[in-house]
Formats: structure tokens, sequence, C-alpha cells
């Protein structure tokens, strides 16, 4: 597609259960990142693939948070026994290259908003 | 760690008119690379403008542009003839050459009257 597409749009669910989030960056991109949006924290870095590797996993908020990536492609993130202070919106973005010169632009898809009852 | 702060939580402009959206940063780096996203109510993030640090050149796409003080650590973002599809909100990022994933401020909320 032409830009970055995640899904489900929107998702709630209840306390407890385990909940999947997709992303699928803009084609040919190696580069993907997610991001939490909520109103408390503001925008917050989760983790980064360059690939199909992630190299630091540090900014995933939980052990209860886990995120793959196949193909170098769509990549999942995972939030297992979901928590209220999940609900928030988990953005998706994409760049041509990661590395670590920074000049790559990040374009970001829509997000999912997740709500957590 | 870098911290980006923007201070106006909310900016009011009248439709044509100019309006400024303040962003400081802190960091001890020298190079790094800085960004505005726009984010409207379909809560998609769009890439407005972005600068290198180490131009002194500052960036400006159509209507839009900077005024990057390095020294001062700061980098506004001047919006010319407002128009109301510029109501969004807009968001100051920092992204170190070392790291992977963008620090943001709170952003402004920016309100176009027609």
């Amino acid at each position: 597609g032409a830009g970055v597409s995640q899904s489900p749009s929107n998702k709630v669910t209840e306390k407890g259960k385990d909940v999947e989030l997709r992303c699928d960056p803009i084609s040919g991109h190696t580069a993907l990142y997610w991001y939490r949006q909520s109103l408390g924290q503001g925008l917050e870095f989760l983790i980064y693939f360059q690939g199909n590797s992630a190299p630091d996993k540090s900014g995933l908020p939980s052990d209860r948070f886990s995120a793959e990536r196949t193909g170098g492609s769509v990549s999942t993130l995972t939030i297992q026994r979901t928590q209220q202070e999940d609900s928030a919106v988990y953005l998706c973005a994409s760049s041509l290259d990661g590395g670590t010169g920074g000049r790559e632009t990040q374009y970001f898809g829509p997000g999912t908003r997740l709500l957590v009852l | 760690a870098q911290t980006v702060t923007q201070s106006q939580p909310e900016m009011s402009v009248q439709e044509a008119e100019t309006v400024t959206l303040s962003c400081t940063y802190d960091t001890s780096e020298s190079d790094y690379y800085l960004f505005w996203y726009k984010q409207p109510p379909s809560r998609q993030m769009i890439l407005v403008i972005r600068q290198e640090a180490y131009k002194q050149q500052n960036a400006t796409e159509n209507r839009f542009s900077v005024n990057f003080q390095k020294a001062a650590k700061s980098f506004s973002l001047k919006i010319s003839d407002s128009q109301l599809g510029d109501a969004a909100m807009y968001f100051c990022a920092y992204r170190s050459v070392y790291a992977d994933g963008l620090t943001f401020g709170k952003g402004t909320h920016l309100i176009i009257q027609p």
C-alpha cells in the first residue's frame, strides 16, 4: 500500500485478555517502530525493528508486551493479560533504513486505539 | 536522556494569519535531527518539516518554516497564511544519531478561527 497500515483501528477488550495489534509498513521500508500514545504519558517509543531483528527491547513497558516481525515486513505487537493502564493509542511507523544515522524520516500509520475495560 | 518541551498546550489563530509554535529541547549531543509532526483527529501523524542539526539554514516547506537556534536549543515552527486544514495537534520530536526512536514533546493544540 501507499502508507503504513494498522489493524484493527479500534479494539475493546476485557482486563486479563490478550490482544494482538498489527502493523504493515510501507513497501521497501526496512525499519519499523512502535510507539504508545496515552493521555498521561504522551508519546513513548516502545521498540524498533531493523529487518526482523529488535536489538533493544528495553522500551517495552513490561514483560506482558512483546513484538515480532517476520519476513522483514508485517509486525505484531502483543499485549498479554491486558490491564486498564494499557489503554492507549498504539502507533506504528516505518522508515527506509534505521541504523544509527538518524537521517531517515519515520512515517506513521493511523494507530490502533485500545480500550481495556 | 533527551527531553523535548512544548510550553504552549493550546494556540489559537485567525485564518490567514501567522502563528509560531515553540519547542525547546535538552541534549548534550552535537548531531541530531528535529521534526515537527501534525496529528489531526484522524490520529495519523504527518511529517510537517525536518531539520538536521548540522545545517545552519532553517528548513522551509511551503507555508511552514522553522527557526532553529542550536545554541539556545530552540526549534520553533512558523505557519504562514493559516488555513482551516492546519487545525491539529502539533508535536515536536528529537532523534539522536545514537538512538532509534523519536522523543516527542507533549504537543500543542492549534485552533484556526475562521
